[in-house]
């Protein structure tokens, strides 16, 4: 099953871009890469995903390396409600279904 | 449009109880899932369901037990409290898993066993 692994914690200036990266070095070739971000013990929230190419919609954009191998979200000018732990999984097979498997993911600190 | 919702929000058990946690959703979703998540740990999944009628474990299912007697519906079961089972827990479900789908959160359950 594909693994990631992303920094313990980041902390970005308010305005600025934030860039969190993650790496999914076993990422098999229907895997797809998910994105989502927990405020404060709140329910995960869905970002973004992708597959191979990049993404980008409301809240963020993805951009995957071209050998899939890692990823990253960038937050184009956080705010202090982006402060929050950003999960990216990688949908994992079991019995022929894909179950989502969380680490611990990265707590984003924005700061004034 | 509810999206999915956790009943109930808290709850306080004494070790031994036993205590059902409902999750429903009004998205026709087939897939749906239980976590459990401890202080400063990610989301543990315990228990899942890919349709009616149909359930599986996950990485920490000792414990707990599932239902899912209907397509909206899934139950969670502690059957005898232990206070290692002190967490939030949190339901998810999804159309499908894998290709192209994202997964919809509840806002979980606090439960305490004392």
């Amino acid at each position: 099953d594909a693994k990631t692994t992303q920094p313990t914690s980041m902390d970005c200036a308010e305005g600025r871009a934030a860039n969190l990266p993650c790496n999914h070095s076993t990422i098999s070739g229907n895997e797809y890469v998910y994105w989502y971000r927990q405020i404060h013990s709140q329910g995960p929230q869905y970002i973004i995903h992708g597959l191979k190419n990049n993404e980008t919609n409301e809240m963020a954009s993805l951009i995957i390396t071209e050998d899939r191998k890692s990823s990253t979200l960038i937050l184009p000018h956080a705010t202090l409600r982006d402060t929050a732990v950003y999960y990216c999984i990688v949908s994992r097979a079991s019995g022929g279904s894909y179950i989502p498997t969380f680490g611990r993911g990265t707590s984003l600190i924005v700061h004034p | 449009n509810a999206g999915v919702t956790q009943t109930p929000k808290f709850r306080v058990l004494k070790t031994g109880q036993s205590m059902t946690l409902l999750c429903a959703q009004d998205m026709n979703h087939e897939y749906m899932y239980w976590y459990r998540q401890d202080p400063g740990m990610g989301l543990r999944l315990i228990h899942y369901s890919v349709g009616e009628g149909t359930t599986a474990k996950g990485e920490v299912p000792d414990g707990y037990n599932v239902s899912r007697l209907k397509k909206q519906n899934f139950l969670l079961g502690l059957e005898s409290a232990a206070p290692s089972q002190t967490s939030v827990y949190f339901c998810a479900s999804s159309y499908r898993t894998g290709a192209d789908y994202g997964y919809t959160f509840g806002s979980g359950t606090r439960l305490t066993v004392v």
